[in-house]
């Protein structure tokens, strides 16, 4: 089944202690994407990844990284995670070729930061 | 930043009905709009986009409208079903970047 997983899908940490969360994709897809979602705010895009090694800053960077090693994989790292980085996180993925628009999301991961 | 907004931020429709959700955006430079549909405790899913420089696109029981004079782009849901419920978020693709609004809670009533 063509699907894009989340690991934890349920995460509940204190402040400065780093946490990965992990995004994997079984489409051959391109671009990968990382989004937080906040009530009021809608969704929000943290970095991108238009292919292997090759990342971008989205809407709102500050506090997490990324890596792209491998075309399947785009893990999301919170180095030292703060409270305002509780939310509904959403990792995407589709193909690199126009539009881009057509992005399949995966069932998300609720942090919370105390 | 991006601005991306909607008229209202809940819709309730008789079932059979149509419905009509609205969006406005803010970027000239966008090259496609986007509506994602985002059921309960589920990752948003893909509805329909249009590239810019369209004004109207048609897909199975949906129909965007894109109006760039006023930057306002609209969706259509004919015959709404109550499998139509759900949060529906247009979005603007600027580049490789992708800017959401802040989305719309459909509720259908049967």
């Amino acid at each position: 089944e063509a699907q894009v997983t989340q690991n934890p899908r349920y995460l509940i940490t204190v402040t400065g202690k780093k946490l990965t969360v992990t995004c994997s994709q079984n489409m051959n897809h391109e671009y990968m994407s990382w989004y937080r979602q906040d009530p009021g705010l809608g969704l929000r895009q943290i970095y991108y990844s238009m292919n292997v090694e090759v990342t971008d800053k989205g809407d709102v960077p500050e506090g997490y990284k990324v890596s792209r090693k491998e075309k399947r994989n785009f893990p999301l790292i919170l180095e030292s995670p703060s409270p305002n980085q509780t939310s509904l996180y959403f990792c995407a993925s589709t193909i690199a070729g126009a539009p881009l628009s057509q992005q399949f999301f995966g069932p998300g991961t609720r942090l919370t930061v105390l | 930043g991006e601005s991306v907004g909607l008229h209202l931020p809940t819709l309730s429709v008789q079932e059979g009905d149509n419905s009509i959700i609205n969006c406005a955006y803010s970027n000239s430079a966008s090259d496609y709009f986007i509506w994602y549909k985002q059921e309960s405790g589920k990752g948003p899913q893909f509805i329909i986009d249009i590239r810019s420089n369209m004004d109207k696109r048609q897909g199975q029981r949906v129909t965007v409208l894109l109006n760039k004079t006023v930057k306002h782009l609209s969706l259509q849901i004919a015959a709404t079903q109550p499998g139509d419920s759900a949060v529906y978020f247009c979005a603007e693709k600027t580049g490789n970047q992708f800017y959401f609004g802040t989305g719309t809670s459909l509720t259908v009533i049967p």
